[in-house]
């Protein structure tokens, strides 16, 4: 069965520290991966997509995401990170067949700052 | 600002009320999708529509009863919901039901029954 596995359900790290948050998938072949942000009392936003190609892909707002097919993962990294970013985070996969447009979530990683 | 509004933003209803959720894009998209958000769990998609036609429903309980009258405008109709109903429901658009077409999401509208 198709599946997202976000390992961590909630990271803390302080401002100007790194931050690297977990994405697993089980998936038939190589999926369209995603990684969306949600802020409080907001809906999801886009931070970046793979497709194909490189396998380092950036994003808005500093964040970028590697894809490592014989791990099955995708994890998105910020060098440092900004109160700002202070959000849920939510990994999703496709189908790269682009068959209708269902998109599987992981069940999302809850990010809190320390000033 | 995502192009995507929905209203109302919170919505509280008893068991035995009839309400409907509003969902309308400026995009110029012409798919629309209804998701649930419940806490700690994954986003669950519940209803596609493409071109007003509605390609996918997930087994949702017909107490949800979608509607799509043009292709910027979505409905989702609510009756006799449960308590476990209560969520954050997501509407959200894209260019084509196709996966590689970005989905753009509203706020939501945060769901209470009572």
């Amino acid at each position: 069965a198709q599946s997202v596995t976000q390992p961590d359900i909630h990271i803390t790290v302080s401002e100007g520290a790194s931050l690297e948050l977990r994405c697993n998938y089980s998936y038939g072949a190589t999926p369209y991966l995603f990684w969306y942000v949600q802020s409080p009392g907001q809906g999801l936003q886009l931070l970046l997509k793979y497709f194909s190609g490189d396998t380092l892909v950036q994003g808005i707002k500093g964040f970028e995401a590697e894809f490592k097919r014989s791990q099955s993962s995708f994890n998105l990294r910020k060098p440092s990170v900004h109160w700002s970013d202070a959000a849920e985070y939510f990994c999703a996969v496709g189908p790269f067949y682009n068959q209708g447009g269902k998109l599987i979530f992981g069940q999302g990683t809850e990010l809190s700052v320390k000033p | 600002e995502t192009g995507v509004t929905q209203t109302p933003r919170h919505l509280v209803m008893g068991m035995t009320n009839k309400k409907s959720l509003k969902c309308e894009q400026h995009l110029g998209h012409n798919a629309m999708y209804w998701y649930k958000q419940s806490a700690k769990k994954p986003l669950e998609l519940m209803f596609v529509y493409s071109l007003e036609e509605r390609v996918e429903n997930n087994s949702v309980p017909s107490r949800f009863s979608p509607e799509c009258p043009n292709s910027s405008h979505l409905f989702l109709h609510l009756h006799t919901l449960q308590p476990e109903d209560s969520a954050l429901y997501l509407c959200a658009s894209s260019q084509e039901k196709q996966v590689k077409n970005i989905q753009y999401f509203g706020a939501g509208t945060r769901l209470s029954v009572l």
